[in-house]
């Protein structure tokens, strides 16, 4: 069964980088079908998609947030990562790692695994 | 890229249905059959229960369905259960592979 797993600071310093990695196990990383991506979740407010990759490094990010984001991928150690440089306290948020699926999947456009998601808070 | 809009909140009583609608552009919504929707029960991920408009995932129970007519999409609940009680989102293809989710519905059980 495939699962997904966030790790990283769980505080950040405002105007730093913050960065979170996603380990994927119980599958490849390197799927045809599935892209990888972010999507992060401000206390008691809505889901915002951040961006997605895939395995052979190509990416997409969310036009507001595309200056100051990127998304790698490390099929070697079957994970993905989020940097998000110069932070502020709107960047609070749950940010989860999601498998999105590709137009050959059996989900097209849906993300049907999640991880549980990682509380990253800026201070100051 | 705006959210795209749901409704704050919508009850039913158990055994009734409700539905959700989910508004946005041609550029998003009304141009794409890449729309998605999301139960979020508190302090859990999300989790998909519609992709592709109308089709479910495997386990997910018939009693969610899902539809679209010209920009909006609707997500129904049929024979409304406790466990029902949750917060749903939309999400569509906006084109370039990108995406938007929409505002969210707070989804009470009466």
């Amino acid at each position: 069964q495939l699962q997904l797993q966030e790790s990283g600071p769980g505080l950040v310093k405002s105007s730093e980088t913050l960065s979170l990695t996603c380990a994927v196990s119980g599958g490849s990383i390197s799927s045809s079908s599935y892209y990888w991506g972010w999507i992060r979740q401000p206390p008691g407010k809505g889901l915002e998609w951040i961006g997605r990759i895939f395995y052979s490094g190509s990416t997409y990010y969310n036009p507001s947030l595309k200056s100051r984001v990127t998304i790698s991928v490390d099929t070697s150690k079957n994970q993905f990562s989020l940097k998000l440089s110069s932070v502020t306290a709107t960047d609070t948020a749950v940010y989860y790692c999601a498998r999105q699926g590709g137009a050959s999947s059996t989900v097209p456009g849906g993300m049907d695994v999640w991880g549980q998601g990682t509380t990253v808070t800026v201070f100051s | 890229q705006s959210a795209l809009t749901q409704p704050a909140s919508v009850s039913g009583s158990p055994g009734q249905s409700i539905t959700i609608s989910c508004t946005g552009t041609s550029s998003d919504v009304g141009g794409y059959k890449y729309v998605s929707w999301y139960q979020q029960h508190p302090g859990k991920a999300p989790k998909l229960i519609i992709y592709e408009v109308s089709n479910r995932p495997s386990g997910v129970s018939n009693r969610f369905s899902g539809s679209k007519s010209g920009n909006t999409a609707s997500l129904t609940i049929s024979g409304l259960q406790a466990e029902d009680e949750a917060d749903y989102y939309c999400s569509s293809y906006t084109g370039s592979s990108t995406y938007v989710f929409g505002t969210g519905t707070q989804v009470t059980v009466l």
